[in-house]
């Protein structure tokens, strides 16, 4: 099973900020299939990117994947205030695919 | 525009089953995709329990598969999941959830989920 740890666990920052969240796999994660989700609290995940670098339907272009093997990051160019939340990768290249941990997004 | 919504109870006695239903709207489950149930245990991340086909096939996290099953009823256009001899550690707020794109890699099928339902807490507690 692969493993995926994101750093940091907690990242503070102000509106209008760079965002740079990471996500490192145990093992290389075939074809890059690497998604992120965004979750505010008390709803439900919400799909950012798939296979590492493509954005879902509707999401901002403020939002960008990267990556591949065991590295991959999500940067947001320009922080809004409805961008604070937590975010998880996940990896489906093997089974079973996992969810990292997360890194919550605050407002400094 | 598909919508998914979890029904069950919300407490369930230890050793006893789960079991939740998902109903798909605004979408034939008999069309296609592959869909999904993930948990996520209230302050921690997301666990992904198992996933469905329309046609009956099956495929779990190994480590939920002895106590796990998952089935489709395309006439009802929904999805069950039911989790056996639970315990305190399977309180989570349980998510159904539609596969994006499924992949078969080694024997078995892999997915990303979108969209997701909005999720029903199960509590474990006698």
């Amino acid at each position: 099973e692969i493993v995926l740890t994101q750093s940091p666990g907690t990242l503070s920052l102000s509106p209008g900020e760079r965002a740079t969240l990471s996500c490192r796999a145990s093992q290389s994660v075939s074809s890059s299939y690497l998604a992120w989700y965004q979750q505010k609290p008390g709803q439900a995940p919400r799909l950012l990117i798939y296979g590492a670098s493509t954005r879902a339907t509707g999401i901002p272009d403020r939002f960008s994947g990267s990556g591949s093997g065991t590295d991959f990051t999500l940067t947001i160019s320009r922080l809004e205030p409805e961008d604070f939340a937590v975010y998880y990768c996940q990896h489906y290249g093997s089974s079973p695919n996992t969810f990292g941990q997360g890194t919550k997004l605050e407002i400094k | 525009q598909v919508q998914l919504q979890e029904s069950g109870p919300g407490l369930v006695k230890p050793s006893e089953t789960l079991s939740l239903t998902c109903a798909v709207s605004g979408y034939s489950i008999s069309s296609g995709y592959h869909w999904g149930w993930i948990r996520q245990p209230p302050g921690k991340g997301l666990e992904w329990i198992g996933s469905i086909y329309h046609s009956g096939v099956t495929y779990y996290n190994p480590s939920l598969k002895s106590r796990v099953t998952i089935s489709v009823d395309t006439s009802k256009n929904h999805f069950s999941l039911k989790l056996s001899s639970v315990t305190a550690a399977d309180t989570a707020v349980y998510y159904c959830a539609r596969a994006g794109e499924t992949f078969y890699v080694s024997g078995t099928y892999t997915n990303w989920f979108d969209p997701w339902g909005q999720g029903t807490l199960v509590t474990v507690s006698s």
